[in-house]
Formats: structure tokens, C-alpha cells, sequence
């Protein structure tokens, strides 16, 4: 069953910690991004990644960080530096930069 | 600038039909996607329009006006299921982040028995 798969679907995060959030994708795509949503607001884009090893920040970087070693696998570490990190987390692949993006289950990020 | 409007809410009856619009502006367009997101779960695909024009898709066809910036999604014979946020996204060309979609705030819709 090809997919994407994120965890934890819910994640809590203490004041100066940070924490990370796994995408992972069996599909054999290059792309991989990484999308914020909140409450009345559009998708906005963090990070993404068109082939390994390689990351460009999206329009919404500060307080985050990725990385790309593994074309499978792109992991966002939501960093201590993000003030308001409470929101819903999506990950998303597509085969290409500019082919259809699907969309794991996303990861919901409270703060304790 | 790159500007996406699209309805905060709609309301339609189940059996019914409904249209869901989308205006935007971009400096270099290059496709735009309908996403339909139930609540807490990931969007999923609905259709994709690059030339003008309608594309038909089972209950679902999109529509596609490049000179006006305008895109409407048409669901017909309603179900309850289809209570869920409906996200227009558009690609551009140019800019920072070259190739990569930029969303709507998304259209709530509602079906009613």
C-alpha cells in the first residue's frame, strides 16, 4: 500500500524544546514539503525538497529546520525559536516539483 | 502579488447542486488544483486545470478562465459526505518559491439533509 505516512498523529511540546516530526513516503517520489495550517488561514509552505540532499526554505521557514538524507524520508524538527508552534502539520510528495502533491495525515502540535 | 479568494462558507441541500469559486492573481500562472479536506484529516486531490475549460470528474468538474482569473468547482447531486473544506491552489512560475502552490484560505461547505 504506497503512501505517506506522518507521526505522531498528535504531538505535545514543553516551553524550550523542541521536537520532530516524521514524513515518510513509499511512492518514489522526489519531491517532499512540509505545510503549516491554522484555523482560517491557507496552507503556507515551511520547507521543501526537490531531490536528496537538497532543501529550500518555503515562505515560512523561521523556527524550523529539515533535513533530506534519504529520498523516503523528510523529517521537520520544529525548533525552540518558533513562538507560536501550535498547529496542524502536513507533509506532502509528488513525483516532480511540478506534479500533483498528495498529502499524509498530518500531525497536530500543541503546547503544553 | 499572488492573491487567492475564494467563499468562507457555503450551505446546499443533499441532492442539490453547488458551486464553489476561486479568483486569483498571480504574475505567472501555471495550473491551479481543487484539495478537499474533511476536518482534522490531509486534503485530497480533486482535479487539476492548466487550459480553459471544464474538466469533468464523476459528481465533480472544474472549470478554468485564464483571462479572468477565475476557477469555479461544481458538485452535483450532493451527498452528505461531501460536508468538508474544498482548498483552491494555484501554481506560479515566478518568485521565491518557483513552481510551488500557493492555497486559498479554503470554502467550508455544508450539506444538509
Amino acid at each position: 500500500d504506497g503512501g505517506i505516512t506522518q507521526s505522531p498523529k498528535y504531538l505535545f511540546r514543553k516551553e524550550g524544546q523542541n521536537v520532530t516530526l516524521s514524513c515518510e513516503q513509499n511512492l518514489n517520489h522526489d519531491a517532499m514539503y512540509w505545510y503549516r495550517q491554522d484555523p482560517g488561514q491557507g496552507l503556507r509552505l515551511i520547507y521543501y525538497s526537490q531531490i536528496v540532499n537538497d532543501f529550500q526554505k518555503g515562505d515560512i521557514a523561521e523556527g524550523y529546520s529539515v533535513s533530506r538524507e534519504k529520498k523516503e524520508s523528510f523529517p521537520l524538527t520544529v525548533t525552540s525559536a518558533q513562538k507560536n508552534p501550535t498547529a496542524f502539520y502536513l507533509c506532502a510528495s509528488s513525483i516532480g516539483g511540478w506534479d500533483i502533491q498528495y498529502f499524509g495525515a498530518g500531525t497536530r502540535l500543541s503546547v503544553l | 502579488g499572488q492573491n487567492i479568494d475564494q467563499p468562507t462558507e457555503m450551505t446546499a441541500t443533499e441532492g442539490a447542486i453547488v458551486q464553489i469559486n476561486c479568483t486569483y492573481q498571480t504574475s505567472g500562472f501555471n495550473g491551479l488544483f481543487w484539495y478537499q479536506q474533511h476536518a482534522g484529516e490531509a486534503p485530497t486531490f480533486l482535479s487539476y486545470n492548466v487550459l480553459d475549460g471544464l474538466e469533468e470528474k464523476g459528481r465533480f468538474s472544474s472549470f478554468l478562465s485564464r483571462s479572468k482569473g477565475y476557477s469555479y468547482l461544481l458538485l452535483k447531486e450532493l451527498q452528505m459526505k461531501d460536508s468538508a473544506s474544498y482548498l483552491c491552489a494555484v501554481r506560479d512560475r515566478h518568485g521565491g518559491s518557483q513552481g510551488n502552490l500557493i492555497f486559498g484560505k479554503g470554502t467550508k461547505l455544508s450539506v444538509k439533509p
